[in-house]
């Protein structure tokens, strides 16, 4: 099984800023298998990212995804008000799917 | 554009059956895709739980794998989980989703299943 583990856990910044969120991999698999999400509170989780650096449809492009081998990155340019929340990143390329632990971008 | 809402009991009693479905609207189960479901117990991380294709191919966690079934009802256009012999541990919210190739494209609200005598 594969174990994701996201650093930080916790990150407070201020609108404006750049946001850089790790998901780091047990062992490595292709890029082509790896999602990230956002969870709001009382919300649903929503697709941010696939394939590594694919956006989903209608995604502002203030986030991108990077990464390879066991190391990947979500990066959000300058953080709006709406994107302080939980995110979670997510392997698929091998069962069984697993989900990291979530980073929570806060309002500092 | 697709929508995808869970329906069910809020409360299941330990070891018995815990039965949701997922009614798909906007789009039509049959013309592609798998569909799946994914739990969160409350203040925790996510869990893919398992899906299914119309044809009735399935996947599933391998840690579920022995008290997990996922069905399809394409006249419906719903598909549904059951779960047996739940324990507390099994209390989450339970969401359904879209499953693009092994990613959730969409997903449905979220509904809470409580296990609890």
């Amino acid at each position: 099984e594969i174990v994701l583990t996201q650093s930080p856990g916790t990150l407070s910044l201020s609108p404006g800023e750049r946001a850089t969120l790790s998901c780091r991999a047990s062992q490595i698999f292709s890029s082509t298998y790896l999602a990230w999400y956002q969870q709001k509170p009382g919300q649903a989780p929503r697709l941010l990212i696939y394939g590594a650096s694919s956006r989903a449809a209608g995604l502002p492009d203030r986030f991108s995804g990077s990464g390879s081998g066991t190391d990947f990155t979500l990066t959000i340019s300058r953080l709006e008000p709406e994107d302080f929340a939980v995110y979670y990143c997510q392997h698929y390329g091998s069962s069984p799917r697993t989900f990291g632990q979530g980073t929570k971008v806060e309002i500092k | 554009q697709v929508q995808l809402q869970e329906s069910g009991p809020g409360l299941v009693k330990p070891s018995e059956t815990l039965s949701l479905t997922c009614t798909v609207s906007g789009y039509s189960i049959t013309s592609g895709y798998y569909w799946g479901w994914i739990r969160q117990p409350p203040g925790k991380g996510l869990e893919w739980i398992g899906s299914i294709y119309h044809s009735g191919s399935t996947y599933y966690n391998p840690a579920l794998k022995s008290r997990v079934t996922i069905s399809v009802d394409t006249s419906k256009n719903q598909f549904s989980l059951k779960l047996s012999s739940v324990t507390a541990a099994d209390t989450a919210v339970y969401y359904c989703a879209r499953d693009n190739s092994g990613y959730a494209a969409r997903w449905g609200q979220g509904t809470l299943v409580t296990v609890s005598s």
